[in-house]
């Protein structure tokens, strides 16, 4: 079983949809739980960092974390065309282990 | 807001050749990190690093490839007979302490001709 497993889509959505994402992980070790977002031939950008079970907004941004089910979620609220890029879910353990990363396109 | 600078955004090297990729952290972070990521694949990590001394490393992090803080400042990886494989984007990161998340440089392109 892969540590941290995260659907790589495509994912196309009209502007204005809500984006839904999400990764399961497999070690109950990860204490810290954090989604990335990455544009071609760019670093991870930080986007949420969350510790705990339960939720945390920024703006559009709300991200979920249910570590009984060692699942978390990352929604786009009114998704915009410069949402459009690959979104990483990654999980710290005095490191970090990533998703494969989901391709979004939020088409105009 | 602070940055993570790497350089050079693309190197290009011949096989078995030794290249060096540098990394200007943010300057209050005490923990940094290497990571890589082949095209097309997860990013990996490689190696952590605190208190001028490597913490963790991953399989990955053979003898080939080194890491050192030189002058306070910058924060350098190794490789020193580059192979083929070795071909990947190679991102620094920092991290001010354990309980804060890790802010990532836009890396560094390896290419091995």
């Amino acid at each position: 079983q892969k540590e941290v497993e995260q659907d790589p889509g495509p994912l196309s959505v009209p502007e204005g949809a809500i984006v839904s994402l999400n990764c399961t992980y497999s070690n109950s070790a990860f204490q810290y739980f954090m989604w990335y977002r990455q544009y071609s031939r760019k670093g991870p950008e930080l986007l949420m960092y969350t510790y705990s079970s339960g939720n945390k907004e920024d703006g559009r941004f709300t991200a979920q974390v249910d570590k009984s089910s060692k699942y978390i979620s990352l929604f786009i609220r009114d998704s915009q065309p410069s949402d459009s890029a690959t979104y990483l879910c990654a999980m710290d353990d005095y490191k970090l282990s990533f998703g494969a990363g989901t391709t979004v396109t939020v088409r105009a | 807001e602070p940055e993570v600078t790497q350089t050079p955004s693309h190197q290009v090297t011949q096989m078995g050749q030794e290249v060096i990729l540098r990394c200007v952290p943010i300057s209050n972070h005490l923990y940094f990190y290497w990571y890589r990521q082949i095209l097309g694949q997860k990013v990996e990590f490689l190696v952590s690093f605190y208190n001028n001394e490597i913490s963790e490393k991953s399989e990955i992090f053979d003898d080939q490839f080194s890491v050192e803080r030189p002058d306070g400042s910058n924060f350098t990886l190794k490789i020193r007979s580059t192979k083929l494989e070795d071909s990947a984007m190679y991102f620094c990161a920092g991290q001010g302490s354990r309980d804060q998340p890790q802010h990532f440089g836009d890396g560094t392109r390896l290419s091995i001709l």
